[in-house]
């Protein structure tokens, strides 16, 4: 079973650059999340989404990041512009559905650095 | 003060050694334990999985939560030097919602 899939691996970019981070989940997960982990810290829910309808985006900074999943299947996070201190992996991460129990299926995470 | 506490570390120990890696939390509404596992530059995979207060055993591995004292627990048997990564606790209140995560701790086995 393929996992999910991310690109790119890593992105360089000036602030008020913009960057868009694509994620294909594992096949027929209906529950996609995007995180963001900053060095040293845990992943931070920005955005989870239930087929292409968004549970959960509190913790996403709307002025400047964006993310959609128009079919229910593949996502796009969009950070523009960006700052410092969005520095950070972000990971993609699916599960069956949204249940109760914790598996979520991460990638191994897009790596952007912004000087 | 945060939803989740955890000691980054680094936590180092020799190889065979019993592990200890520990959580604490805030929201008494969290009813689902996780402990994930994050090799470098890798993304994190689960390891235990635990519903509300008890003890739980795979292998190795060995969960416990505490509801009461909101403290949660991950113990490694016979540490081997593969064991070496950041272990992730991470927790829900339950249906839909999202995992919040502690920062991690950064464990090292000595060969």
């Amino acid at each position: 079973e393929a996992g999910v899939a991310q690109s790119p691996r890593y992105k360089i970019i000036e602030k008020r650059q913009s960057v868009a981070f694509w994620c294909n989940p594992i096949s027929g997960h209906a529950t996609l999340y995007w995180y963001q982990q900053i060095l040293g810290q845990g992943p931070k829910l920005l955005i989870q989404f239930q087929n292409n309808g968004v549970v959960d985006d509190s913790q996403l900074p709307k002025d400047r990041f964006s993310a959609e999943r128009l079919k229910g299947v593949d996502s796009t996070l969009k950070i523009q512009p960006a700052k410092l201190e969005d520095s950070a992996v972000y990971l993609c991460a699916s599960s069956p559905l949204s249940g109760n129990t914790g598996e979520l299926f991460f990638g191994e995470g897009s790596r952007l650095t912004v000087l | 003060q945060k939803e989740v506490e955890q000691d980054p570390g680094p936590l180092s120990v020799p190889e065979g050694a019993i592990v200890s890696l520990n959580c604490t939390y805030s929201n008494s509404a969290f009813q689902y334990f996780m402990w994930y596992r994050q090799y470098s530059r890798k993304g994190p995979e689960l390891l235990m999985y635990t519903y509300s207060s008890g003890n739980k055993e795979d292998g190795r591995f060995t969960a416990q939560v505490d509801k009461s004292s909101k403290y949660i627990s991950l113990f490694i048997r016979d540490s081997q030097p593969s064991d070496s990564a950041t272990y992730l606790c991470a927790m829900k209140r339950g249906g839909a919602d999202g995992l919040t995560f502690g920062k991690g701790t950064h464990l090292i086995i000595q060969p």
